[in-house]
């Protein structure tokens, strides 16, 4: 199974400042078609999760657009380009490229300073 | 608006079953991947397993704890998903997502249906 590593896995922000949040994969996840299934998902305290990203680098509907993913291969970053207080939660990296199984990363809990 | 509804959640004892069911709307179900995450206490996400179309040849896979145990089904007559869980583990004690998968991964997450296994 692919291993999905984040970090970090506590992540304090000030208001406004700029957060990123790192996902690597114990193997490339480019498929045979060239494609790279890698999601970004935020869960808010007492909620279920939300997918932000999908496919490294697309944002899903309705998704701010400081939200920003980017990566290739092995190494993903998921970028807040100013932090509101409506980010806390934990974000989670997923992989579905190399699947059954898809697999998530461990999640990093973002708060505010 | 796309919804998904779990339902049949509850408290079971270890070695019980217990079947969760998923109302689907606001989209076409049938042609729908289909798929089970949890969320144990204290823990992350873990994908639990997926079922394709009906079209798409309706496989179905799990991850590997839950093989034998867990079956995975749908009735795309009543848009339902179902997850019937049996021989059942404290260590599936959690939080059980029923998601419709769309571009490569969950793209509509349900409310959760909460699972306790306890003697």
């Amino acid at each position: 199974d692919v291993v999905m590593t984040q970090s970090p896995l506590s992540l304090p922000v000030t208001l406004g400042q700029p957060a990123s949040i790192s996902c690597r994969s114990s193997q490339s996840l480019v498929n045979s078609d060239g494609d790279t299934y890698l999601n970004w998902f935020h869960q808010r305290p007492g909620q279920s999760p939300r997918r932000l990203i999908y496919q490294v680098s697309k944002r899903d509907s309705g998704v701010p657009d400081r939200f920003s993913g980017s990566g290739s291969g092995t190494d993903f970053t998921l970028k807040i380009s100013r932090v509101e207080a409506e980010d806390v939660g934990v974000y989670y990296c997923m992989q579905n490229t190399h699947w059954p199984p898809s697999t998530f990363g461990q999640g990093t809990k973002l708060e505010i300073k | 608006e796309v919804q998904l509804v779990e339902s049949g959640g509850g408290l079971v004892k270890p070695g019980g079953s217990l079947r969760l069911s998923c109302a689907a709307s606001g989209f076409t179900f049938s042609n729908a991947w289909m798929s089970w995450v949890r969320q144990t206490p204290g823990q992350g996400l873990e994908w639990v397993g997926r079922i394709k179309s009906t079209s798409d040849g309706g496989t179905i896979d799990y991850t590997a704890p839950v093989k034998g145990r867990f079956t995975i089904s749908r009735d795309d007559s009543k848009n339902t998903l179902f997850l019937q869980m049996n021989s059942l583990q404290t260590e599936d004690t959690g939080v059980y997502y029923c998601t419709w998968l769309w571009s490569g991964g969950p793209h509509h997450w349900g409310q959760g249906a909460l699972v306790t296994v306890s003697s």
